[in-house]
């Protein structure tokens, strides 16, 4: 099977913009997490989607959003860029019947290398 | 606040034994413990998972004690090619909302 996927691997960016992030599961995979990874503050959980509906959610800030479509794959959307978004954005995938919720394990993609200048 | 807290680092010689322990308190009731590896500008690699007592399989031991806040990786034999940094998660109930939570990592050096 084929791991999980996103594009663009790598991103620059200026103040101001907005950025689309896109993840493909594994298939079969229905649940899509997304995280932010910096030095400074590790690996944060940004917002899990399970069947197209957001059902959890990390202490980001509204220009922070996403979405899921009906064959699994997920966008994450930052509006209105800081310097302080430039990072490593991961997308993990898992099973994830809703009640299996935090006993599936959750397999990552690469990541997408965000700058913004 | 909730917070899942590792060793900054830990460095061993090749053919040693590693354990690296995640403290994490208000884990969800029924929620697994996973540990990641992670390598320079790549997604983290799924070592294990369990939920208590101990779990074994072909790369890792997990061993998690009754009151489940706190779980040990443990990495039988290191490589020079297990120097990454190694991630714990959980999945946390604060204030009625759940999130997942990732340790702060370790970060292993495997010494010749």
């Amino acid at each position: 099977k084929a791991g999980v996927t996103q594009t663009p691997r790598y991103l620059i960016k200026t103040r101001g913009q907005q950025v689309t992030l896109s993840c493909s599961p594994i298939s079969g995979h229905r649940s899509v997490s997304w995280y932010q990874q910096t030095p400074g503050q590790g690996l944060q959980f940004l917002f899990e989607y399970f069947s197209e509906t957001q059902r959890n959610k990390g202490n980001f800030p509204g220009r922070f959003s996403g979405r899921q479509f009906s064959n699994s794959r997920s966008e994450m959307n930052v509006s209105t860029l800081e310097l302080g978004d430039s990072a490593l954005y991961l997308c993990a995938s898992s099973l994830a019947e809703y009640s299996t919720r935090g006993t599936d394990t959750q397999y990552f993609g690469p990541g997408t290398r965000l700058t913004v200048l | 606040l909730a917070k899942t807290t590792q060793p900054i680092s830990m460095d061993s010689y090749e053919g040693q034994e590693v354990n690296i322990t995640c403290s994490h308190n208000n884990i969800a009731t029924n929620d697994y413990i996973t540990w990641y590896q992670q390598f320079p500008s790549q997604g983290p690699r799924f070592i294990i998972q369990g939920y208590k007592t101990k779990v074994t399989n072909e790369v890792a031991s997990l061993f998690i004690p009754a009151d489940r806040k706190s779980s040990t990786l443990s990495l039988p034999r290191v490589s020079l090619s297990d120097t990454a940094v190694y991630y714990c998660l959980v999945g946390l109930t604060t204030s009625g909302t759940y999130k997942y939570i990732f340790g702060t990592g370790t970060r292993l050096k495997v010494l010749a």
